[in-house]
């Protein structure tokens, strides 16, 4: 199993351009997130999924889209970088919470987004 | 809402000793709480959680934590610190609040072991 498997691990892109980070995991889990980590924030969440077709937003989902067409990916897509969005990110899957059940979440190796 | 504190951005122990890294949180209704560790360059690894049961966990890598309700708080704790323990670490909690589990991260510290 590869895990969760993020693409790509650097990106730099100018003001205003748009892009996809790419999320896939190969562990049929439900649930899956993305975070961006920023140095003194900690890990804060865009937006999540709980299962295909299914989205919902997060602690800071400004100027972020998802989508979640299939179990397996969950691309992040940037409508219009703004330097603001200069951070690491980082995508999660988990098993869903079923029966008392809390699953931990599984990281892939985040992507370093700079904007100029 | 759920959040969670950790209040040291920095915990400095030298090998050999123990160590202890702080996290409090808060939910409504009953808190989940999880340890995970982050290597340079690297996502984060889960190191072990609370769900119910005994107060004492324990987890990867001789790391263990105490859930204490009634003072909201979730310390991971290790016997005797390594210097390969160095890493950040972040707890998390998660709850019914909102239909989901999602977890709320807290800010991280920053665990150094020295020689």
């Amino acid at each position: 199993n590869a895990g969760v498997t993020q693409t790509p691990k650097f990106q730099v892109l100018k003001t205003g351009q748009s892009m996809t980070l790419q999320c896939a995991q190969d562990m049929n889990h439900e649930y899956m997130s993305w975070y961006r980590q920023d140095p003194g924030m900690g890990l804060r969440l865009i937006h999540y999924s709980v299962g295909a077709g299914i989205t919902d937003q997060g602690e800071v989902p400004n100027g972020y889209n998802v989508s979640r067409s299939t179990t397996e990916d969950f691309p992040l897509r940037l409508l219009s970088a703004a330097p603001s969005q200069t951070s690491v990110y980082f995508c999660a899957s988990s098993l869903e919470t079923y029966r008392g059940t809390h699953p931990e979440a599984f990281f892939g190796q985040g992507t370093r987004l700079t904007v100029v | 809402a759920q959040s969670v504190a950790q209040p040291e951005d920095q915990v400095k122990v030298a090998e050999g000793n123990p160590l202890t890294v702080k996290c409090t949180y808060s939910v409504s209704g009953n808190p989940y709480l999880f340890w995970y560790v982050q290597y340079p360059n690297r996502g984060l690894q889960f190191l072990l959680k609370y769900i119910t049961g005994d107060n004492l966990v324990k987890g990867s890598y001789g790391f263990e934590a105490e859930f204490n309700k009634s003072q909201t708080s979730f310390h991971l704790k290790k016997p005797s610190a390594l210097v390969s323990d160095s890493a950040l670490y972040f707890c998390a909690v998660s709850s019914e609040s909102g239909g989901s589990y999602i977890p709320t991260f807290g800010r991280g510290t920053s665990l150094i072991v020295h020689p």
